[in-house]
């Protein structure tokens, strides 16, 4: 149990249709993230929450729409994706600031555009 | 822009080895380091976290040391077991504290 906890572990989808990707963390965190992990390419940062407001967006297209209702629960709502969007995509959670806080990540949602 | 190299990409040792992995940077100032290591299929755990201030930083059989002036973190691991198999991570924070860059990682295999 990693206190992160991201679900569906697996999920594929076509290139029409719209899914919501779902993480919760029991840390009592106020930072969330949302991480793209391709095939032999860095870890890279989407975007990026504190205290619920939107402070990150790594040039993210717009097919891809983070929403976080609480410091506890974010998510990831997908639509009309690509094929090369296939990837596994992780939460992770912190403290927010300047503080000494690790990063604490999901074991993540393998995705699969058909 | 902050470029995160890592160095091996991959590494095959027999047990009970004394490895040492390398991490460099372009951008000196950072706020914090951390190393992460991931098993297949699965997220990041994190091992060590070191602050800007800080030189190095132990945890049992894994010490992590950081030279920010030179741009390098090293990460050593001490009597190398098949179970410390796994993709290592390094990962620097911006000095606002909220972005992170991570290496492409360093894929370890130990034989027993």
């Amino acid at each position: 149990e990693t206190g992160v906890t991201q679900t569906p572990r697996h999920l594929v989808m076509g290139m029409t249709n719209k899914k919501s990707l779902k993480c919760e963390q029991h840390l009592g965190h106020n930072a969330m993230y949302w991480y793209k992990q391709s095939a032999k390419k860095p870890l890279e940062l989407m975007f990026v929450y504190n205290f619920k407001e939107q402070t990150e967006n790594n040039s993210v297209p717009s097919r891809f729409s983070p929403e976080c209702p609480n410091s506890s629960h974010l998510f990831l709502h997908l639509h009309t994706l690509q094929p090369e969007d296939s990837a596994l995509y992780l939460c992770a959670s912190r403290e927010p600031g300047q503080g000494v806080s690790p990063l604490h990540f999901g074991n993540g949602t393998r995705l699969t555009v058909t | 822009k902050q470029e995160v190299t890592q160095i091996p990409a991959a590494l095959s040792v027999p047990e009970g080895e004394n490895l040492v992995l390398n991490c460099s940077f372009t951008d000196s100032a950072i706020y914090n380091l951390q190393w992460f290591r991931q098993d297949p299929g699965k997220g990041l755990t994190s091992l060590l976290l070191i602050q800007s201030s800080q030189r190095e930083q132990t945890s049992g059989r894994l010490n992590a040391s950081l030279d920010k002036s030179s741009g390098r973190s090293t990460l050593y691991i001490a009597a190398s077991q098949p179970g410390d198999s796994a993709t290592y991570l390094c990962a620097v924070w911006d000095t606002g504290g909220f972005k992170t860059i991570f290496g492409a990682g360093t894929r370890l295999f130990v034989k027993a």
